[in-house]
């Protein structure tokens, strides 16, 4: 059964500063993974697929790469702003979508 | 605008009782999907459907029940056999099926009284 995890739980970070959030998974037969954002008390926004075939894909300040060999992927954020505070969670699909738990992030003025 | 909107926002279920949420897209999508999240773990699937008339259940479909008679529809039916129901419910849809970019409603909270 696939298990996905997502190290730290919560962080927290001035702004300005350059960030990196972990998903690891345990099964690397993966035919995508996914980055969602979610606000407190809301759905849940994606920011990033990419196909199990990539490497990485970029939207703006964020870049999210993935190593299906290894079974790990990494969201950047470039110059975190208060904005960017919020729940991110990683996703992988085979034939159903497995959540991480997430990692609450808190950019501080 | 195209999107989901999942009603109530808030829910209040009494012991024995079953409660129903909405779940409704305009986007034409075929799949929709219901999750459970509870805090500080992810969102695990309940029951999904590809089609109008056709639902599979998903990792904790006990104690809940669905329906899709309307493509645009996918209501959630909380039972009385379901005896820890307090979760944030997400319903979610994608155009074909789960291997696509999918679109999540705001969420509705039940809680028990």
């Amino acid at each position: 059964k696939q298990e996905v995890t997502q190290i730290p739980a919560a962080l927290s970070v001035p702004e300005g500063e350059n960030l990196v959030l972990n998903c690891s998974f345990t099964d690397s037969a993966i035919y995508n993974l996914q980055w969602f954002r979610q606000d407190p008390g809301k759905g849940l926004t994606s920011l990033l697929l990419i196909q199990s075939s990539q490497r990485e894909q970029t939207s703006g300040r964020l870049n999210a790469s993935l190593d299906k060999s290894s079974g790990r992927s990494t969201l950047y954020i470039a110059a975190s702003q208060p904005g960017d505070s919020a729940t991110y969670l990683c996703a992988v699909t085979r034939n159903d979508m497995r959540f991480g738990a997430g990692t609450r992030l808190t950019v501080k003025p | 605008d195209g999107g989901i909107t999942q009603s109530p926002k808030y829910l209040f279920r009494k012991e024995g009782q079953n409660v129903t949420l909405s779940c409704e897209q305009n986007l034409n999508h075929d799949a929709m999907y219901w999750y459970r999240q509870d805090p500080g773990q992810g969102l695990r699937l309940i029951y999904y459907s590809q089609i109008v008339n056709d639902f599979q259940k998903g990792d904790i479909a006990e104690g809940y029940s669905v329906s899709r008679e309307k493509k645009e529809s996918f209501p959630l039916t909380v039972t009385s056999a379901q005896k820890n129901p307090t979760a944030f419910y997400l319903c979610a849809s994608t155009e074909n099926g789960p291997r696509e970019t999918q679109y999540f409603g705001p969420g509705t909270r039940l809680l028990v009284l």
